[in-house]
């Protein structure tokens, strides 16, 4: 079965580069959900879009945006990268069904290191 | 807020069975299991619903009490697979497209 794609898998920058990372969801799934994850540390929520909507929005900095695109694809656009950023990113994706009936399958991350 | 997992760690051999604990302080709508190994990304295991039900595949069950907004994994008989970290993610009751993870709980099965 199809999962969740995500790319680079592995993306190294300095500080105050700028980094793209891409997320192609499950096939037919509707939303995409964005989670940083620091070393030993839980997945912590950043952003979800439905049908191409942001849908909610958790501790994503303001240098960082989002975006679905019309293929609902996701793009996590990073700006002014700072030595904290440094974490794996995860995307997740599921199909809407009621709440909390929604499953959400992650992808395998990009590991973002910071120099 | 964040939920309390409990315990932090625990070290099992195979075919022991272990338990692992999810509270929250806040009225919960959904808890989601999952299990991530070193590096990799979470596996989905299973969801919970208010309404206190209580679920299972294979050795792997879980449950959800309501009134405590506590939710319960049971792994019995386990496996060297088993080892990893798992996290519970819970969705609020109101809230949107949200997980809220715990700390996590580290399994580690010896043989």
């Amino acid at each position: 079965a199809a999962g969740v794609i995500q790319s680079p898998r592995h993306l190294i920058k300095e500080k105050r580069e700028t980094a793209t990372l891409k997320c192609y969801p499950i096939p037919r799934h509707d939303t995409v959900y964005w989670y940083q994850q620091g070393p030993g540390q839980d997945p912590q929520f950043l952003i979800s879009f439905y049908e191409k909507m942001q849908s909610d929005k958790g501790s994503i900095p303001d240098r960082f945006s989002a975006q679905q695109f019309s293929d609902y694809h996701s793009e996590l656009n990073m700006s002014s990268l700072e030595l904290g950023d440094s974490a794996l990113y995860f995307c997740a994706s599921s199909l809407a069904g009621g709440w909390g009936q929604e499953t959400q399958y992650f992808g395998p991350g990009t590991r973002l290191l910071v120099l | 807020q964040q939920p309390v997992q409990s315990p932090q760690a625990v070290i099992l051999r195979e075919g022991e069975d272990a338990v692992i604990n999810c509270s929250s302080s806040k009225a919960l709508y959904s808890v989601h299991w999952y299990r991530q190994k070193h590096g990799e990304a979470p596996v989905f295991l299973m969801i919970l619903l208010k309404g206190g039900e209580q679920k299972g595949h294979d050795k792997i069950s879980a449950s959800f009490n309501e009134k405590k907004q506590q939710s319960s994994l049971y792994l019995t008989a386990s496996q060297l697979s088993y080892s990893g970290t798992y996290f519970c993610g819970t969705e609020f009751s109101g809230s949107a497209r949200q997980l809220t993870f715990g700390s996590g709980t580290q399994l580690t099965v010896l043989p």
